[in-house]
């Protein structure tokens, strides 16, 4: 199984500020990474698909990048609702796996 | 637009099975993956499996196989999730969740459920 790890598992930051979340897969997965935000009690939500197509309705400030194993998504400019749990997704083989999550916090 | 509607709560004992169903609508449902994913208290997601309607095959994570069963009826346009041999450890929410497409690669959830608890509990 590909492994997807996430750093940090959690950070605090203040509305306003950029952060940016790691994802690094176990071996090379081209393009096909995902990455999801859920709040408590509620689904997941599809943010970034192709490492860094934007899904539709999602807002600019979110933004990713990356290529074979390593991964990045970015929140240019924290807003109130960002404060989440992040989690990105390898779709390249089965099965498809989670990485960890990322906690997003207020500062 | 795309809705995910999965049934309601379950309890059950341990060695018993549990089936969630998934009814979706607003779109075609051959036309994409539906995959199973869950989430035990406090803890990540993890893919279960799913099924690709329109070729009629599921695909299943290994540390699930022999013990979970994905089908789909077209003609209800609903999807379902058969875990059988339940234990504690089984007590999680249970989301289904839309394919980008109908292949099964690559693979992303557009859609999602709102997700069924089950409870195992003796």
């Amino acid at each position: 199984d590909i492994q997807m790890t996430q750093s940090p598992s959690s950070v605090s930051a203040s509305v306003g500020d950029r952060v940016t979340i790691t994802c690094r897969a176990s071996q090379g997965i081209s393009s096909w990474l995902a990455w999801y935000q859920q709040k408590p009690g509620k689904a997941p939500k599809l943010l970034i698909y192709a490492a860094s197509s934007l899904q539709s309705g999602v807002p600019s400030r979110f933004s990713g990048s990356g290529f074979g194993t390593d991964f990045t998504l970015t929140i240019s400019s924290l807003q109130p609702e960002d404060f989440a749990t992040y989690y990105c997704q390898q779709g390249y083989s089965f099965p498809y796996t989670f990485g960890q999550g990322t906690k997003l916090e207020i500062k | 637009q795309v809705q995910l509607v999965q049934s309601g709560a379950e309890v059950k004992k341990p060695g018993s099975s549990v089936k969630v169903a998934c009814k979706t609508s607003g779109g075609t449902f051959s036309n994409n993956v539906i995959s199973w994913v869950r989430q035990a208290p406090g803890q990540g997601l993890e893919w279960m499996g799913g099924s690709a309607p329109i070729v009629g095959s599921a695909k299943y994570a290994q540390k699930f196989q022999g013990r979970v069963t994905i089908t789909a009826d077209a003609s209800t346009s609903t999807a379902y999730m058969d875990l059988s041999s339940l234990r504690s450890e089984d007590t999680a929410v249970y989301y289904c969740a839309r394919g980008f497409s109908s292949s099964w690669y690559p693979h992303y959830c557009d859609s999602w459920g709102q997700g069924t608890l089950v409870t195992v509990s003796s």
